[in-house]
């Protein structure tokens, strides 16, 4: 299958810092990227779509304005993570969207902040 | 996209088979059963789909029942690694727009 990598897999921060997370698809062109958000013990909650070269559509409660999407390219898309806060310590998840449809889930980046 | 009850939790043997139950009782005549899972502190990897007929991969089987209200996920010989968060979704053939996921079955697998 497509294969989705994430950069970094896991990052320690200090509160009011920003955090980039890196989503690339490693041998396909990816329209549009999927970002999740999971907290312990939950589900995935899905947080916003992201396509290639306009602006990201974002979850109902989902903070536009601190959870910054870019999709600068078809293998690339980026979530920043704006002035992090303990509250925001998740295991973020990115998938991309093959041609046939399909989504291939990257590996996953922890994210901790102190 | 149809809604799906799971059991939280299963316990298995390693050796044997793990039988997975979803409930889907309000599916359209369109929509899948998809099957992913979720090792612990990993991306969803995605193990097998159906509409109607039953399915066989190397991974998993998936038995849907004649109205399409249900299906049961069979693992045949379940090992250690398949200890998981099994996720069962019901949707339209990959419409493009992201998946949904529901809590799902933590499965355990003990030796």
């Amino acid at each position: 299958g497509a294969v989705v990598s994430q950069h970094p897999s896991r990052v320690i921060c200090k509160s009011g810092t920003s955090v980039k997370i890196e989503c690339r698809s490693l041998d396909f062109q990816a329209t549009t990227m999927f970002w999740y958000r999971q907290f312990p013990k939950q589900s995935l909650m899905l947080m916003a779509t992201s396509n290639e070269g306009s602006k990201a559509t974002y979850e109902q409660g989902v903070e536009k304005d601190k959870f910054l999407i870019n999709h600068a390219s078809l293998t690339l898309s980026t979530l920043t993570v704006a002035s992090a806060h303990p509250e925001d310590s998740s295991f973020y998840i990115c998938s991309a969207r093959v041609p046939t449809n399909e989504q291939y889930f990257g590996p996953g980046t922890r994210l901790t902040v102190t | 996209d149809a809604k799906t009850t799971q059991p939280p939790s299963m316990d298995c043997a390693e050796g044997r088979a793990a039988n997975l139950p979803c409930n889907h009782s309000t599916i359209s005549g369109n929509e899948y059963v998809y099957w992913y899972r979720q090792i612990h502190s990993q991306g969803p990897q995605y193990i097998i789909h159906g509409l109607k007929n039953n399915e066989t991969n190397e991974m998993a089987s998936l038995i849907i029942t004649e109205d399409r209200k249900s299906s049961t996920l069979i693992l045949p010989h379940a090992t250690l690694r398949d200890t998981a968060v099994y996720y069962c979704i019901v949707r339209v053939p990959p419409a493009g727009t992201a998946l949904i996921f529901g809590k799902g079955t933590t499965l355990s697998v003990s030796s």
